[in-house]
């Protein structure tokens, strides 16, 4: 069984700050990891995903995420957050093994950013 | 624009009723996803088809349906709907069957109010 947790429902930053959203994963074969962005009244959009090639990934929109295998985590980071930036954002786990090919999702973190 | 499509957007139906969401996923891509989204559900994984063929299933109730046609859209068909069927419901699509690290490619949604 795989599942993801992210800290924090609502989190708020200053624009120009620094933006870290936290997620944790759990999953019993090595996962493949995907933070997805959603818009208002729009579907998800992929930033970025690890498959299991370097640890650092970078995504789009300035964004990056770094898999730490022992932290069983993969937080979301951005140096400097824009207005733009203000959405609803989620976590995912996937792997190779059989029906955990499916992502599971985690609850979103909404992001708030304030002038 | 992710070149997924969803109608209706938006679908207000009283329970007990049936409906049909629609999908036509990206050109050339194979597989489609449903997803339901909801305030206190999340986001989960309904259902996988692949060619025509179902892949996989996730938490689908027995009152929900789906099918890919030949022409590779989608149908959601959902039926003695009850208040709590009420959720956004979104479409994905990729190029393969799945092999855990696909990017998924979601619709805008569906939005269907069961009064």
């Amino acid at each position: 069984a795989q599942s993801v947790t992210q800290l924090g429902s609502h989190v708020s930053v200053s624009e120009g700050a620094l933006v870290l959203l936290r997620c944790n994963y759990s999953s019993s074969v090595p996962p493949y990891l995907f933070w997805y962005v959603q818009y208002p009244n729009q579907g998800l959009q992929l930033l970025l995903k690890y498959t299991s090639a370097a640890t650092l990934v970078k995504g789009i929109n300035g964004f990056e995420a770094e898999f730490k295998k022992s932290e069983t985590s993969f937080h979301l980071t951005k140096p400097s957050a824009h207005m733009s930036d203000a959405a609803e954002y989620f976590c995912a786990v996937s792997s190779s093994s059989g029906s955990a090919r499916q992502l599971t999702f985690g609850s979103g973190t909404q992001l708030t950013v304030l002038p | 624009d992710s070149g997924v499509t969803q109608t209706p957007k938006h679908l207000i139906t009283a329970t007990g009723q049936r409906v049909t969401l629609r999908c036509s996923p990206r050109s050339g891509d194979l597989s489609v996803y449903w997803y339901q989204q909801s305030l206190d559900q999340g986001l989960q994984f309904l259902i996988q088809y692949y060619n025509g063929e179902e892949r996989a299933k996730g938490n689908i109730l027995e009152r929900f349906s789906a099918q890919q046609f030949p022409d590779l859209h989608s149908e959601l068909n959902l039926s003695s709907l009850e208040l709590g069927d009420s959720a956004l419901y979104f479409c994905a699509s990729t190029g393969g069957v799945s092999i855990g690290t696909d990017t998924q490619y979601f619709g805008p949604g569906t939005r269907l109010t069961v009064l």
